[in-house]
């Protein structure tokens, strides 16, 4: 079973700090995915990742995987209080027949304060 | 339509009962995924449609638990004699395409159970 470890569970922040969380596992993903989740709504996509190394940005986050595609981390700079919400990683498996079928974390809670 | 749509939003349960959530996935989807979110936690993986074939039933708890998905679009997720530890909220997720990794997958709103 592949399991993905994900830290911090609870982060609570001032408006304009820097933040990272971390997403692990000892087995190999073929892609890995963050999600952001608000209350009463279902996750929404913010980045896939699919190469080991690979960095992609999207405004103030930084997303990173590892290069031996095990482990990324979500980097969130000037933190703004709309960042409020659950941050998750899923990862879909590596080799065999993979139809998409994704593997979380236990998720971020992420709380910033104005 | 414009998501994935579920409904009912909300749906609260006496213990025994048999409850049935439905899912509406995007239009012309391929894949359509059921996972359980326990409250502040990630979602866990329930079952996998391909059209109509469910391909993967490895997820679900128990024999009380039952989907389908008959003509390829809606899927049912049923749910017999309920208990206390069924209470969560379901997610509906739909892709386009049977199986690429990296495929975005699109969720619904869920469906928060409470068993009482």
């Amino acid at each position: 079973t592949q399991l993905l470890e994900q830290s911090p569970q609870f982060l609570s922040i001032q408006e304009g700090e820097n933040l990272t969380v971390y997403c692990n596992s000892s087995s190999v993903f073929s892609s890995l995915q963050w999600y952001r989740q608000e209350p009463g709504e279902g996750p929404v996509l913010l980045v896939t990742v699919v190469t080991g190394g690979e960095v992609k940005k999207l405004k103030r986050l930084t997303f990173q995987f590892g290069d031996a595609r095990k482990d990324s981390s979500l980097h969130i700079t000037a933190a703004q209080p709309g960042d409020t919400g659950l941050y998750l990683c899923a990862g879909t498996n590596a080799g065999g027949t993979s139809y998409g079928k994704l593997t979380f974390g236990q998720g971020t809670i992420l709380t910033v304060h104005p | 339509g414009a998501g994935v749509s579920q409904s009912p939003r909300y749906k609260v349960a006496k213990r025994g009962q048999d409850v049935a959530l439905r899912c509406d996935p995007i239009s012309g989807h391929v894949s359509l995924f059921w996972y359980q979110q326990a409250l502040g936690q990630g979602p866990e993986f329930l079952t996998y449609f391909q059209n109509e074939a469910q391909l993967d039933k490895s997820g679900l708890p128990s024999d009380r638990f039952f989907a389908e998905r008959p003509e390829g679009s809606v899927s049912t997720l049923k749910i017999q004699r309920t208990q206390q530890e069924d209470s969560a909220v379901y997610l509906c997720a739909s892709s386009p395409e049977g199986g690429r990794r990296g495929t975005e997958a699109f969720f619904g709103q869920g469906t928060r159970l409470t068993v009482v």
